[in-house]
């Protein structure tokens, strides 16, 4: 199984400053015969499901505002939240669906300093 | 808009069954897998198999091969998730998932509310 590591555990990050969370697989997620990474990014607040924010490592899913951005390749991702706004107060998961099973992060719990 | 509505909360025994159904809406239900994903307290989203509605193939974790079943009705739009042999350890809210994609591997680009089970005798 793919493992998936995320750091940090946690931040607090001043209102209108930059969030960075990253993200290691065990093994490269990147498939080679069409060179996407199979790397999504989740954010999950209280009491509600995950929701998408960004796959294949830097695509923005629709409606997603444009302050949340991915890059990285191979193993080393980055979730990057240009500006933090209040309701960015969320965990934040990277999964892998690269291969089988499909594996997620423990989560990166963002709050406001 | 597109939606998954799951079954509510349930309280099995140990040793029991439990199905948790998810219907989906605002989609072509047939062109897309769903998948079931878990988080037990303390522990990380835990993927535990699809169903590929274009062709209804499954696809199962090893870890759940033995007693994890996935169905679903396509008249009523609406897959199943059932899982047997529960232990306590089996205590979790479960989700559904959309594919975003056509293809299997793809991310989980609609979620439904979480369904939680818990396991006590």
């Amino acid at each position: 199984d793919i493992v998936m590591t995320q750091s940090p555990d946690s931040l607090a990050v001043s209102l209108g400053e930059r969030a960075t969370i990253n993200c290691k697989s065990s093994q490269s997620v990147l498939y080679s015969s069409n060179n996407n990474n199979y790397l999504a990014w989740y954010q999950r607040k209280a009491g509600q499901p995950p929701k998408l924010l960004i796959y294949r490592a830097s695509t923005r899913e629709s409606g997603v505002p444009e302050r949340f951005s991915g890059s990285g390749s191979g193993t080393d991702f980055t979730l990057t939240i240009s500006s933090l706004q209040a309701e960015d107060v969320a965990v934040y998961y990277c999964q892998q669906y690269y291969s089988i099973p499909f594996t997620f992060g423990p989560g990166t719990k963002v709050d406001i300093k | 808009q597109v939606q998954l509505v799951q079954s509510g909360a349930e309280v099995k025994k140990p040793g029991a069954s439990v199905k948790v159904s998810c219907k989906a809406s605002g989609y072509t239900f047939t062109s897309y897998t769903i998948h079931w994903v878990r988080q037990a307290p303390g522990q990380r989203l835990e993927w535990m198999g699809w169903i590929d509605l274009t062709n209804d193939n499954t696809k199962y974790a090893q870890k759940f091969q033995d007693r994890l079943t996935i169905t679903r009705d396509t008249s009523a739009s609406t897959a199943y998730m059932e899982l047997s042999s529960l232990g306590s350890e089996d205590t979790a809210v479960y989700y559904c998932a959309k594919g975003g994609g056509y293809s299997t591997y793809e991310r989980f680009d609609y979620w439904g509310q979480g369904t939680l089970v818990t396991v006590s005798s």
